[in-house]
């Protein structure tokens, strides 16, 4: 199974200042087609995990611009510009290359 | 408006069975895979089991392969998971999701005695 390891575990941000959560792959995540299959989810406290991030770096629908995602075949980042209150959960990437599909182990992500 | 709602959840003891069902409104059911996750208290994510748009291909996890069931009644627009041999391991919210993109609210499973 392909492993993800995010870091940190956690993060407490003072609003309207930027976070970085890192993901990394124990596998890359580069299809032959050109597409790298990693996602971000949010899971705000209380509610269903959110799509935020598709296919490494496109924003799903309706989340705010102040996220984006980046990285390379193994090595991957979500960053949040300008966090604001209703940014706090926890984080997950995933991987949807290859069966079984898996997720890091989460980052909760709290204000200051 | 997608939506996904989970239902079927509960109590059930160690080694019964158990069905939870998804009904999927909002977009044309039949041209999607979808999938079950779980999530056990206060842990992280974990996929169960896919089924393809047509429900000609099925993969599951290796913890629950043997004992679950992925199936989908695309004229009902309804996915299900029937959970035989139930462990205490399989406590969980169980999730339905629609290749990751939308997500139910969740149903809960508790299996104890």
């Amino acid at each position: 199974d392909i492993v993800m390891t995010q870091a940190p575990l956690s993060v407490s941000v003072t609003p309207g200042e930027s976070a970085s959560i890192s993901c990394r792959s124990s596998k890359s995540l580069l299809h032959s087609n050109g597409i790298t299959y990693v996602y971000w989810y949010l899971q705000k406290p209380g509610k269903s995990p959110q799509l935020l991030i598709y296919r490494m770096s496109n924003l799903a629908s309706g989340v705010p611009d102040r996220f984006s995602g980046s990285g390379s075949e193994t090595d991957f980042t979500l960053k949040i510009s300008r966090v604001e209150a209703e940014d706090v959960g926890i984080y997950y990437c995933g991987q949807l290359l290859e069966n079984p599909y898996t997720f890091g182990a989460g980052t909760k992500l709290e204000l200051k | 408006e997608v939506q996904l709602v989970e239902s079927g959840g509960g109590l059930v003891q160690p080694g019964r069975s158990m069905k939870l069902s998804c009904a999927a409104s909002g977009f044309t059911f039949s041209n999607y895979g979808m999938a079950w996750v779980r999530q056990a208290p206060t842990k992280g994510l974990e996929w169960v089991a896919t089924i393809s748009y047509d429900g000609s291909s099925t993969y599951y996890r290796d913890s629950v392969k043997g004992r679950f069931t992925i199936s989908r009644d695309n004229a009902k627009s309804t996915l299900y998971l029937q959970m035989n041999s139930l462990r205490s391991e399989d406590t969980a919210t169980y999730y339905c999701t629609r290749g990751s993109s939308y997500w139910g609210q969740g149903v809960m499973v508790t299996v104890s005695s």
